[in-house]
């Protein structure tokens, strides 16, 4: 079965610090992967995907992941830190099956301070 | 840019009564889904719908649930019976499916009060 984890339900940094929110992965076959962002009150916005292509992925808002099979993991960073970009981050994997469902981590709260 | 609409944004219901949360997908999509976020709690999988008929659906997804694509464009959740365990967010999602076009773009959400 494919899942994932992310470790640390809340990430608090300094603006223009470095942000780093960790995901590993568990996954027989090899994964499709996912991070999303949560604003307050809103919906899912997807912020990049690893497709089995470059293992250094580029998102949105400056945000890249990288995967890396030999550590199961697909950690999301940014360079420096915006107070814009305080909300909760969400790592997914999709299932590799017709349905195709995204199976979620926990999730990260990310809080910038001044 | 096409994106996923939900209605309403916000239903407050009382305990046993039905309701219908609505979705219109982005148009070109094939795979529908949805998914639901109880309150400080991750986001959960509810079913997924391809070719007019459920793919998948999760343990959460009983008989008190049902699906429907009425027409080419709208895709809805129906909670026969609510219970207050039903009170949470509901995500609507999309995704082309093929091509390697596996993103799932997500609604705003339906948040469901079960009173």
């Amino acid at each position: 079965a494919q899942s994932v984890t992310q470790l640390g339900s809340h990430v608090s940094v300094s603006e223009g610090a470095l942000v780093l929110l960790r995901c590993n992965y568990s996954s027989s076959v090899p994964p499709y992967l996912f991070w999303y962002v949560q604003y307050p009150n809103q919906g899912l916005q997807l912020l990049l995907k690893y497709t089995s292509a470059a293992t250094l992925v580029k998102g949105i808002n400056g945000f890249e992941a990288e995967f890396k099979k030999s550590e199961t993991s697909f950690h999301l960073t940014k360079p420096s830190a915006h107070m814009s970009d305080a909300a909760e981050y969400f790592c997914a994997v999709r299932v590799y099956n017709q349905g195709g469902k995204l199976i979620f981590g926990q999730g990260t709260e990310l809080s910038v301070k001044p | 840019e096409p994106e996923v609409t939900q209605t309403p944004s916000h239903q407050v219901t009382q305990m046993g009564q039905e309701v219908i949360l609505r979705c219109v997908p982005i148009s070109n999509h094939l795979y529908f889904y949805w998914y639901r976020q109880i309150l400080g709690q991750k986001v959960e999988f509810l079913v997924s719908f391809y070719n007019n008929e459920i793919s998948e659906k999760s343990e959460i997804f009983d008989d008190q649930f049902s699906v429907e694509r009425p027409d080419g464009s709208n895709f809805t959740l129906k909670i026969r019976s609510t219970k207050l365990e039903d009170s949470a967010m509901y995500f609507c999602a999309s995704s082309h499916g093929q091509g390697g076009n596996y993103e799932q773009y997500f609604g705003p959400g339906t948040r469901l009060t079960v009173t």
